[in-house]
């Protein structure tokens, strides 16, 4: 089983400035039709997750283009150019590489 | 508009057996892979099982194999999960959810159901 290891566990941050992911995943996530299946999820309180990004930087429809991500092989993080108010929630990582898929436990990103 | 909607959680013994349903609308179900993600209270979330589009390959979490069984019934519309021998540690919401694309090799989850809760209590 891949293990996917989020950094920071918790993010204050204060609105309108960046802030950054890490996930560390512990065996590379290439699939060998050459694509790396790490999709980066939104959880607001009391909601569904959401797709932000898959494939380490496309960004699903309607996601606002603050949100990026990047990496490779097993680093990868997400950025978040200017926090807004709504940004305010879980945020997960997840490999899809390999059965069976597998989530970082999930940074909290909370307003200072 | 995609929309997915799960029913069946409740309270159940523990030992007890739930089937789950989510029925989906707004796409072709018939042409997407699907899959049930689970989330315990307050923590985070886990990958139960995927079905492919026409049923013909499953994968089920290994701590889950023998218990939990998915399946589809693409004319209705529908996914299911069958739990058996439920034990409190299987309490959580169950969400189902679908991949962006369809027939191909899911990559990630794009649209999801607001989950129903199953808690296995005595």
């Amino acid at each position: 089983e891949i293990v996917m290891t989020q950094t920071p566990l918790s993010s204050p941050v204060t609105l309108g400035q960046p802030a950054s992911i890490s996930c560390r995943s512990s065996q590379g996530l290439v699939h060998s039709d050459g694509s790396t299946y790490l999709s980066w999820l939104q959880q607001r309180p009391g909601q569904p997750p959401r797709l932000l990004l898959y494939k380490i930087s496309n960004r699903f429809s309607g996601v606002p283009d603050r949100f990026s991500g990047s990496g490779a092989g097993t680093e990868f993080t997400l950025k978040i150019s200017r926090v807004e108010a709504e940004d305010v929630g879980v945020y997960y990582c997840m490999q899809a590489t390999q059965f069976p898929w597998t989530f970082g436990q999930g940074t909290k990103v909370e307003i200072k | 508009e995609v929309q997915l909607v799960e029913s069946g959680g409740g309270l159940v013994q523990p030992g007890g057996s739930l089937r789950l349903s989510c029925v989906a609308s707004g796409f072709t179900f018939s042409d997407y892979w699907m899959t049930w993600v689970r989330q315990a209270p307050g923590k985070g979330l886990e990958w139960v099982a995927n079905i492919k589009y026409d049923g013909s390959e499953k994968f089920v979490v290994a701590s889950l194999k023998g218990r939990f069984t998915i399946s589809r019934d693409n004319a209705e519309r529908s996914l299911y999960l069958q739990m058996n021998s439920l034990s409190v540690e299987d309490t959580a919401v169950y969400y189902c959810a679908r991949p962006p694309h369809p027939a191909v090799r899911p990559s990630s989850l794009c649209d999801w159901g607001r989950g129903t809760l199953v808690d296995v209590s005595s």
